[in-house]
């Protein structure tokens, strides 16, 4: 079965630094990746995406990276704020139809 | 554009009911996923309409079903609802293949 896997469920930074959350992910078909953010008591909200042909993409504070050689994702937030504050899920998708298979989550504190 | 609204927000229910969960996707939007999440299981996929027609389904037992109408509007349905069914139920649409975006969930709590 699909197996996408998070390298540590918690993460702890301080304000102002970088924060790096990785996701291991088992199925070398998969060729779109997603990265959500969830605050408590809401639903999972588009952080950033990407797909297999790109190595990858930056957004607003945010940089996708993707290592299709060792199936291994990054989300790299510069400049964390606390706002940041959440649980950052990865998601892929592997061309079969549109059934996305999540992480576990990482959860990520931003310190004062 | 208006975003994903999944109604009722919070939902009380007894063990042996049946309960149905309505979702209401962005206009435009003709795929509808649906996915339970607990605290200790994460997200999990139930099921993903297109176009009126389920295209995938997740491992779960048959007493979660699902529809979707003309209108991209999709219901879920749990019969016989078990105490283990208590979790927090998404709703994601998107166009095919492309971002999912997510309502805020309807929380089921079974007593």
């Amino acid at each position: 079965g699909e197996s996408v896997g998070l390298h540590l469920p918690t993460l702890s930074v301080q304000e102002g630094d970088n924060s790096i959350i990785n996701c291991a992910y088992s199925n070398s078909a998969s060729d779109y990746f997603i990265w959500y953010k969830q605050e408590s008591g809401k639903g999972p909200q588009f952080i950033i995406d990407i797909r297999s042909n790109m190595d990858k993409r930056q957004g607003q504070r945010v940089t996708v990276l993707l290592n299709k050689t060792v199936k291994h994702l990054s989300l790299q937030i510069a400049a964390t704020q606390p706002g940041d504050s959440a649980v950052y899920f990865c998601a892929e998708n592997s061309n079969t139809g549109n059934q996305f298979y999540f992480g576990t989550g990482t959860s990520l504190t931003v310190i004062p | 554009k208006a975003g994903v609204t999944q109604t009722p927000r919070y939902l009380i229910k007894t063990r042996g009911q049946q309960v149905t969960l309505s979702c209401s996707p962005i206009s435009g939007h003709r795929s509808v996923s649906w996915y339970q999440q607990t605290p200790g299981q994460g997200l999990q996929f139930l099921f993903e309409y297109f176009s009126e027609t389920q295209r995938n389904k997740g491992n779960f037992p048959g007493r979660f079903s699902g529809r979707q109408f003309s209108n991209s509007r999709s219901e879920m349905n749990v019969s016989t609802l078990e105490l283990g069914d208590s979790a927090l139920y998404l709703c994601a649409s998107s166009l095919d293949r492309a971002r999912q975006f997510f309502g805020p969930g309807t929380r089921l709590t079974v007593l």
